[in-house]
């Protein structure tokens, strides 16, 4: 099955700090990528849609200034949390839907995870 | 947003049967995917049904989907230690743009 590659697994901060999570498509092409957060016992929360090619749509509510993402290949789209602060602390999952040219549309739809980020800033 | 929406918690003894439930408002959804996240990890895909289908059967796996009611359910059968973990119903949307989750529900199997 599609693999999606999120790294780091965890990370521990200093408030103020900006801190890069990668998330990579290791073997299909990744127009879209979703950025959900999570916090503890609660659903995931979509946070913005990253595209290929083009800027970012956010979730209302979302800062996108805060929240940096860069989608700048079909395999790999970054979230960047820019001067980070406790509050912020939580669990960041990306997801990648496989578009793959000639693929069955039910192969199309699915939507595969990372294995998620825990940022702790203190 | 839509509104996907579970009971947090189910406990089952192992070897029986868990059903896992889950209920949607948006009538315009076209797949409804069944997650499985273990502790500290990602989501992992189960199992879908296309909006049209009734029933899907995977191995130990039985979706069934009610469109009338917008209720969509999770048996597991035989029901392993291996299955706890929180499971989270999904569904797209026509545009394929968004997919919105429930709350998840946690599956504890007592051995």
């Amino acid at each position: 099955g599609a693999v999606v590659s999120q790294h780091p697994s965890w990370v521990i901060c200093k408030s103020g700090t900006s801190v890069k999570i990668e998330c990579r498509s290791l073997d299909f092409q990744a127009t879209t990528m979703f950025w959900y957060r999570q916090f503890p016992k609660q659903s995931l929360m979509l946070m913005a849609t990253s595209n290929e090619g083009s800027k970012a749509t956010y979730e209302q509510g979302v800062e996108k200034d805060k929240f940096l993402i860069n989608h700048a290949s079909l395999t790999l789209s970054t979230l960047t949390v820019t001067s980070a602060h406790p509050e912020d602390s939580s669990f960041y999952i990306c997801s990648a839907r496989d578009r793959r040219r000639g693929a069955s549309k039910a192969t199309n739809e699915k939507l595969f995870f990372g294995s998620g980020t825990q940022l702790s800033v203190l | 947003g839509e509104d996907v929406e579970q009971s947090l918690f189910l406990s089952v003894r192992e070897g029986d049967s868990s059903v896992i439930n889950c209920t949607y408002t948006d009538s315009s959804s076209t797949y409804l995917y069944w997650y499985k996240q273990e502790p500290g990890a990602g989501l992992q895909l189960l199992t879908y049904i296309f909006s049209n289908m009734d029933m899907k059967q995977d191995q130990r796996l039985t979706v069934l989907l009610n469109k009338k009611d917008k209720h969509l359910s999770l048996r597991i059968a035989d029901t392993q230690t291996g299955d706890s973990a929180i499971y989270f119903c999904a569904e797209s949307l026509y545009n394929f743009n968004k997919f919105y989750f429930g709350s998840g529900t946690k599956l504890n199997v007592k051995p």
